[in-house]
Parts: C-alpha cells; structure tokens; sequence
C-alpha cells in the first residue's frame, strides 16, 4: 500500500519567506509526528499529533513554527519568516495507534533558506 | 528526559565482516527500542526493533540485543554486504512518553 508522503520534495527560500511542507500519513493512522534532521544527525522531534489534537509541540524550535492536522488526516508544518538556521530535512512519521507503535517515515522535505 | 548515544560515528569493514553498533540510553523507563536505515537522501526505514521483554531478537542477517541492567541495546550485522552501506540510527520510547529519542547516527560503510 502507500507509504507516507511528503511535499514539496525539496523547497528553497529566501530569508524571511513563508513555506508550507505537507504530510500524507499511511491511511488510518492515528499517529503524526513531524522531525527536523539537520545533516549529519539523527530526528528530532518537533511536534505530535493524535488525529486531529497536536499533543505536544515541545519541540518547536520558535513561534515562527506552527503545525496543524485540521481533519487527522493530511498534516502542514508551516514555518514563517524563515532563517538560514531552519535550513534542514523535515521528516513526517505516521503510526497505527500510539506514538509508542512502530513509525514509518516519509521522504522527508529538503528546505533551504538562502 | 532520554539521553541517547550511540557509537561509533563511523564504522569500515570488509565485504564479508560483522558490524556491531552500539547505543546506550538514559531512562529506565524506555521500553521500546527501533533501529532505523537511512540511505543517502532516503527515508529511515525500520530494520529491527526490539521490546523490553526480550533480550534478543534475529532477523536473518541482523540481530538486536538488549541488556535493560546496563541500558543498552546493540545492532549486529553478520556477512555485511554493500548494499548495507548506510546510516544507521538508534532510538529509545519511553515507557512514559511517546517521543522518541535517536542517536546521532552510524555511517557503516561495507568495502566489496
């Protein structure tokens, strides 16, 4: 079946531009979780959702991130007046049911800000 | 919260050899350990997981192991071969949290 998708594949942007990186989880899954893989590191974690409810933004690096699932489908992480520093990977994972179950990972979204 | 490191950084073997990557963790609590492999300008994928309930779990080629005593989990890879170049990450769940915690990455590269 299909996997999780991810668009745009990659993205560049100016400093101070708005972008919008879209997630398609697996078909009924409950879980969503958005990550930020800088080069050379592993994921780390930005926000969570449980269908529709964003559980936990601990991760968000600033205001300037904003994420939402608005239906528990489909998921749009949102940064404004981007930075050179957000200049990074964004991975979407969905799972089944709990954020503690098995996570499959997108293509992620290759954002550049110049 | 969870701490996890994850050793080496770098790992160069022969077609043929073994691979041991090792990641040790910080919260007892951790109950849930994945391993994923992330070919260049790939997604991760999970490779192997391993639960606190177990202390080892094979898949083939790769195996896990768990000491809950010491905290820490290991990857083996046996008869590595070059398509298994890639990064490889560790991560460790919380028994209380769902966010889950991953090293830094492995970069294993596999000589034909």
């Amino acid at each position: 079946g299909a996997g999780v998708s991810q668009s745009p594949r990659y993205k560049v942007a100016k400093r101070g531009q708005d972008v919008a990186l879209r997630c398609d989880p697996i078909s009924g899954h409950v879980s969503l979780f958005w990550y930020q893989q800088a080069l050379g590191q592993g994921p780390e974690f930005l926000t969570y959702f449980q269908n529709e409810a964003q559980l936990d933004k601990s991760g968000l690096p600033s205001d300037r991130f904003f994420a939402e699932r608005p239906e528990g489908s489909v998921s749009t992480l949102k940064i404004q007046r981007t930075q050179q520093e957000d200049s990074a990977v964004y991975l979407c994972a969905s799972s089944l049911a709990s954020g503690r179950d098995t996570q499959y990972f997108g293509p992620g979204t290759r954002l550049t800000v110049l | 919260g969870e701490n996890v490191e994850q050793h080496p950084s770098t790992l160069s073997v022969q077609e043929g050899d073994s691979a041991v990557i090792k990641c040790t963790y910080s919260d007892s609590a951790s109950n849930y350990f994945p391993w994923y492999k992330q070919e260049l300008g790939k997604r991760p994928q999970l490779i192997i997981d391993i639960r606190s309930n177990v202390g080892e779990k094979k898949d083939q080629r790769i195996a896990v192991t768990l000491n809950k005593t010491a905290k820490h989990f290991s990857l083996h890879i046996t008869e590595t071969q070059p398509e298994d170049s890639a990064v490889y990450f560790c991560a460790a769940h919380s028994g209380g949290s769902y966010i889950p915690t991953f090293g830094r990455g492995t970069s294993l590269i596999v000589h034909p």
